[in-house]
C-alpha cells in the first residue's frame, strides 16, 4: 500500500541553524500539508500546498518557514533559523483527488538545542 | 477559537470493554475525522464522517456526528490491548482542506 515517507526520522540541530525536513507524498496525490505537534500538545496546521504554491498557512508559518516541491516527488519544509520552541514532531500529509482523508507520514522529530 | 476538543482527556478500561470518546467543535464543517496515534509515532486515519452523515461504522469502530450539537463520538467495541493509543478528532472546514485538531484522548486498555 502506498504511504507517505519522511526523512530524517530525528534531527538534532543547534539554535539558529537551518533545517530541511523532507517528505515524499503518495505519488498521485495533489494536496500536501505540514503539521507540527509539540510534545504532549495538539497537532497544529502549518501550511497547505497545491499546484506548486501555498494555498493556506497558519500564524505559526512565519517568514522563518518555507516549503518547496523541488521535483515531482519531494515536498520539503525549511526552517531558516531554528528556535528552541521549534522543537516538535513535524508531520507531512497528502490527499488524493476528490478525497478528504489525509495520509500522514511517520513524522520527523526535530530537537533544537 | 479552539476547535475539536476531546473528552475525556484520558480513559483507562479493561480489555473487552467498550471505549467511548467524544469530540466537540465550534465552527461549521465539511467533515470530521478520527485519527489514532501510538506513542511517539505517526497519525493513522481511522474514519471520516461527512457533515450530512449521522453515523458510520468501520470494523469495531462506530462514529456518530451531531451537527446541531457540534459534537461527535468514537466508540471502540470489544477493546484490545493494541487499541492503546491517543485518539484525535480533526475537523475539515467547508472552505478549505486543512484539518483542525483536538487535544486528543489517551486511551489505555488494561489486559
Amino acid at each position: 500500500e502506498p504511504e507517505v515517507t519522511q526523512t530524517p526520522s530525528h534531527q538534532v540541530t543547534q539554535m539558529g541553524q537551518e533545517v530541511i525536513l523532507r517528505c515524499v507524498p503518495i505519488s498521485n496525490h495533489l494536496y500536501f500539508y505540514w503539521y507540527r505537534q509539540i510534545l504532549g500538545q495538539k497537532v497544529e496546521f502549518l501550511v497547505s500546498f497545491y499546484n506548486n504554491e501555498i494555498s493556506e498557512k497558519s500564524e505559526i508559518f512565519d517568514d522563518q518557514f518555507s516549503v518547496e516541491r523541488p521535483d515531482g516527488s519531494n515536498f520539503t519544509l525549511k526552517i531558516r533559523s531554528t528556535k528552541l520552541e521549534d522543537s516538535a514532531m513535524y508531520f507531512c500529509a497528502s490527499i488524493g483527488t476528490g478525497r478528504r482523508e489525509q495520509y500522514f507520514g511517520p513524522g520527523t522529530r526535530l530537537t533544537v538545542t | 477559537s479552539q476547535q475539536g476538543e476531546e473528552d475525556p482527556q484520558a480513559l483507562s478500561i479493561q480489555e473487552g470493554e467498550n471505549a467511548t470518546m467524544n469530540c466537540s467543535y465550534k465552527t461549521s464543517i465539511n467533515n470530521l475525522q478520527w485519527y489514532r496515534q501510538n506513542s511517539g509515532r505517526g497519525l493513522v486515519h481511522l474514519i471520516l464522517i461527512r457533515s450530512n452523515e449521522r453515523e458510520k461504522h468501520s470494523g469495531r469502530l462506530r462514529v456518530t456526528l451531531d451537527t446541531s450539537k457540534k459534537s461527535s463520538s468514537l466508540l471502540i467495541t470489544a477493546s484490545r490491548a493494541a487499541d492503546t493509543a491517543s485518539y484525535f478528532c480533526a475537523t475539515g472546514p467547508d472552505s478549505n482542506y486543512q484539518l483542525i485538531w483536538g487535544a486528543g484522548t489517551k486511551l489505555i486498555i488494561k489486559p
